[in-house]
């Protein structure tokens, strides 16, 4: 089965630092999509950041930007000045064409402490 | 816009009982799915429609899980009978109709509590 592994179950970083959330996936396709959702406790699932797996170049949504890794199937998500709003679960997510189903990893639960 | 609309946003109810869930996607939005999310398994998709059509059903857990949409606005997720294990919290999702591909936005979610 197609597996989207997140290996840090909690991650914690103080207001203003850098945090780097993992993420690697298993995959016999070339093209596909991946996707960084927030979900804080309101469990509205947010999106944060998408990467389509054709383009080389790293996506970025303001204090968020992604490290694709195309051969070591990669794609970690890095928050830049982090502020207590970020803290949530964060869940990774790879589109698989061939069976038209978004797959999710188990989720990090970020905190950010003040 | 308004997002993905889902209703309830908590029901709580009564072993064996019915339970329906309602959803309403953003206009113009033509894939619809529905996902269940619980501590043990995470995120799962029960089923997704393209153009009001079940594409894929093959996540609904049993016979007592039904989907439909009657039409491009509205669709909904009933548990009949529900027993205790279909305590989770029910999402809905829906994308543009172009590309499967594009990225799915989520509802609230619906928490369901069978006693």
């Amino acid at each position: 089965a197609q597996t989207v592994t997140q290996s840090q179950p909690e991650m914690s970083v103080q207001e203003a630092e850098t945090v780097t959330l993992s993420c690697t996936y298993d995959t016999s396709e070339s093209d596909y999509y991946l996707f960084w959702y927030k979900q804080p406790p309101s469990r509205q699932m947010i999106l944060v950041i998408r990467q389509e797996a054709y383009k080389q170049q790293n996506a970025t949504e303001n204090r968020f930007s992604v490290n694709f890794q195309k051969a070591a199937k990669s794609f970690s998500l890095k928050i830049s000045d982090s502020q207590l709003g970020d803290a949530a679960m964060y869940f990774c997510a790879k589109f698989e064409g061939g069976s038209e189903k978004l797959v999710f990893g188990k989720g990090t639960k970020l905190t950010v402490n003040p | 816009d308004a997002g993905v609309i889902q209703s309830p946003r908590h029901e709580v109810t009564e072993m064996g009982q019915e339970v329906t869930l309602r959803c309403k996607p953003i206009s113009g939005h033509d894939y619809l799915f529905w996902y269940r999310q619980t501590m043990m398994r995470g995120l799962e998709l029960l089923i997704y429609f393209n153009n009001n059509v079940p594409i894929d059903d093959s996540g609904m857990p049993e016979d007592r899980f039904s989907a439909k949409m009657p039409n491009a606005s509205f669709s909904t997720l009933k548990i009949q009978p529900s027993e205790p294990r279909d305590s989770a919290v029910y999402f809905c999702a829906s994308s543009s109709w172009d590309r499967i591909t594009d990225t799915q936005y989520f509802g609230p979610g619906t928490r369901l509590t069978v006693l």
